[in-house]
């Protein structure tokens, strides 16, 4: 199975500040017949159901702000939220869909300050 | 406008079978490429993905509960059902289920639309 892990397990900041959350795969999530990365970040308020954030690593979902962003290698991934507002405090889970089992991150607790 | 809804026992005792049942509406199994999944989240805990099924009826499961689970759908009546089979209290959870597109692949770009949950609690 490929293991997901995230860093770090929380984070805490102000507002307007940028947070950067890490997830690393155990094997390469690259599919070869597209060089696509098979990657996606949710995001998981409170009380709701995850909401799907990114796929592919850096292809933002419709609907979801700018300030949203994914990059990363074949393994080494990275979310960055640009200028943080309240409406961002969530858990935030990176899942790889490239082989099955497809597997979750721990998650990253996000925090304002 | 694609919605999922999980419906089942709230409370099922150890040993018992869990049947959930994810009606769906906006899509069709019997679209290519569509596929429907189950995630789980024990309380305070990170998502586990348990099962999927795609619209050709191609199956996958988690690896360690494989034995334990099964996934069908009723297209007719636009529903996927779980069943888990000899429950835990390890089990508790709630249980997701999501809808998602693919092509290539099972999945091309994650779980795009999800229920509410349903929270399953295994206690005698």
């Amino acid at each position: 199975d490929i293991v997901m892990t995230q860093s770090p397990d929380s984070l805490s900041l102000s507002l307007g500040e940028r947070a950067t959350i890490n997830c690393k795969s155990s094997r390469s999530v690259l599919y070869g017949s597209n060089n696509k990365k098979y990657l996606a970040w949710y995001q998981q308020r409170p009380g709701q159901p995850p909401k799907l954030l990114i796929y592919w690593a850096s292809t933002r979902e419709s609907g979801v702000p700018d300030r949203f962003s994914g990059s990363g290698s074949d393994t080494d991934f990275t979310l960055t939220i640009d200028s943080l507002q309240a409406e961002d405090v969530a858990v935030y889970y990176c899942q790889q869909y490239h082989s099955t089992p497809w597997t979750f991150g721990q998650g990253t607790k996000l925090e304002i300050k | 406008q694609i919605t999922l809804k999980e419906s089942g026992p709230t409370l099922v005792k150890p040993t018992q079978t869990l049947t959930l049942t994810c009606t769906f509406s906006g899509f069709s199994l019997t679209t290519s490429g569509v596929g429907v999944g189950w995630i789980r989240q024990p309380p305070g805990k990170a998502l586990e993905w348990l099962a999927f099924i795609y619209w050709n009826d191609d199956r996958r499961y988690m690896t360690s509960l494989r034995s334990r689970l099964t996934i069908t759908k009723d297209t007719s009546k636009n529903q996927v059902v779980l069943t888990l089979t000899n429950m835990d209290p390890v089990d508790t959870a709630t249980y997701y289920c999501a809808h998602s597109v693919g092509g290539l692949t099972l999945i091309d770009n994650g779980f795009d639309y999800w229920g509410q949950g349903t929270l399953v609690t295994v206690s005698s």
